[in-house]
């Protein structure tokens, strides 16, 4: 899994800032999910797409949460005006067709 | 609404034993099953998958069975090693959507 880049590592951001959260996928990967873990959960899916569409966000909160994975660049997972409870970690994932994605490190987000 | 679930969130095993590690799904959509393994502070690592039209198969130590039928998957680990303490997770993936279970802790004894 070391292919899937993810940056930053880890996040400090204070309640009411932005948190910005990068995804490189492998090489020749088109498709890109991002999944949440939160303290003693398992990996919650968040959005899934493929490039310049969103394909299945429905695990995205309705607010202050947004995903994109453009032509050219990462993909990128914006979160605004952040709160204590989005303290987390954020797996991204990519995969060529869909199936046997590969994930990066992650980006451990804390809010303070 | 937990369409993969794992039932056991901790198990201990004797090193060189076998590990049996455990899955249901609900969704009977579902046309594909991955098992990963996430060591702490790092990302989920892919072990093996199987197509919902097969019933096995195998990859050296791991094995991944699934009973349609009963919407079930087990991840099979023989000889267990103490490598393979981890947290492992059972996926399912319909639609290329990928869905994770909240994952099993194994501990391996020495």
């Amino acid at each position: 899994n070391a292919g899937v880049m993810q940056n930053p590592r880890h996040l400090v951001r204070r309640r009411g800032q932005e948190a910005r959260l990068r995804c490189s996928p492998m090489k020749g990967h088109s498709h890109v999910y991002w999944y949440r873990q939160l303290p003693e959960e398992g990996l919650k899916f968040m959005v899934y797409l493929q490039k310049e569409n969103i394909i299945d966000e429905s695990g995205m909160p309705k607010e202050r949460f947004s995903a994109e994975f453009p032509k050219e660049g990462p993909s990128i997972l914006r979160i605004q005006q952040v709160v204590r409870g989005d303290s987390a970690a954020y797996f991204c994932a990519s995969s060529a067709v869909g199936v046997s994605a590969f994930f990066g490190q992650g980006t451990r987000l804390t809010v303070v | 609404d937990q369409q993969v679930k794992q039932n056991s969130p901790s198990l201990s095993v004797q090193e060189g034993r076998i590990s049996i590690l455990n899955c249901d799904y609900t969704n009977s959509m579902f046309d594909y099953f991955l098992w990963y393994k996430k060591y702490p502070a790092e990302g989920p690592t892919f072990l093996i998958s199987i197509s919902s039209i097969k019933d096995k198969n195998e990859d050296g130590r791991f094995t991944v069975f699934l009973n349609k039928s009963a919407k079930h998957l087990s991840l099979h680990i023989v000889p267990s090693q103490p490598g393979d303490s981890a947290v492992y997770f059972c996926a399912a993936s319909v639609d290329d959507k990928i869905i994770f279970g909240k994952g099993t802790r194994l501990h391996i004894l020495p």
